[in-house]
């Protein structure tokens, strides 16, 4: 299984709404990143995980908060956002950090915020 | 500003023949050089990578290149297949890693 996925697919949301992404593996990777990706543009990186302990925060704003449960498990918790963060969220995981060369990515989340 | 370029948003070659795909660089420092491929409603799928130490690196029917003096790498796709329309992402970086905003190849059947 080298399947990462996210849920939902869609979402939208107004500004004063608390909702969270959330992205699962199960192959056994030890790294897990958040992107966000806006139209025409490159994914840009927000959060490392490795072995659940965020590593890397790439100035990211406090409305995101990033969690990682457990070792399968990210998520994304969104609160306040802005109508400039609807964009497209992907997750990825690599077997570990030094192993980032190689990262899975899924589908993505398309976030709307109205 | 962007670390990664590709200055090709699109590219459309006939099937059978050679597609090329280029990215530029600009950081010397870079490990590490990946290529992307992804299809519509889906996240990007690892092609290839090439380390800095290479200046080669094929499978199957995919090849990058890395000329660390230009600090250009390129993805050949020989033969091109209609399955392999899709939009391309360059990706350089060590540990941290920096996308191109990709460049949608059509291969016409």
């Amino acid at each position: 299984d080298t399947e990462v996925t996210q849920t939902p697919k869609h979402l939208v949301m107004g500004m004063t709404n608390k909702k969270s992404l959330k992205c699962e593996q199960h192959m056994g990777h030890r790294a897990m990143y958040w992107y966000k990706q806006k139209a025409k543009k490159p994914p840009e990186l927000m959060f490392v995980y490795s072995y659940e302990k965020l590593s890397i925060n790439e100035s990211v704003p406090s409305r995101f908060s990033p969690e990682c449960p457990n070792s399968s498990l990210l998520n994304l918790h969104l609160h306040a956002l802005q109508p400039e963060d609807s964009a497209l969220y992907l997750c990825a995981s690599s077997q570990d950090w030094a192993r980032s060369y190689e990262q899975y990515f899924g589908p993505g989340t398309r976030l709307t915020v109205t | 500003d962007q670390q990664v370029k590709q200055n090709s948003p699109s590219l459309s070659v006939q099937e059978g023949r050679i597609s090329i795909l280029n990215c530029d660089y600009t950081n010397s420092m870079f490990d590490y050089f990946l290529w992307y491929k992804k299809y519509p409603a889906e996240g990007p799928t690892f092609l290839i990578s090439i380390s800095s130490i290479k200046d080669k690196n094929e499978d199957g029917r995919f090849t990058v290149f890395l000329n660390k003096s230009a600090k250009h790498l390129s993805l050949h796709i020989v033969p091109s297949q209609p399955g392999d329309s899709a939009v391309y992402f360059c990706a350089a970086g060590g540990h941290q890693f920096y996308f191109g905003t990709g460049t949608s190849l059509t291969v016409i059947p």
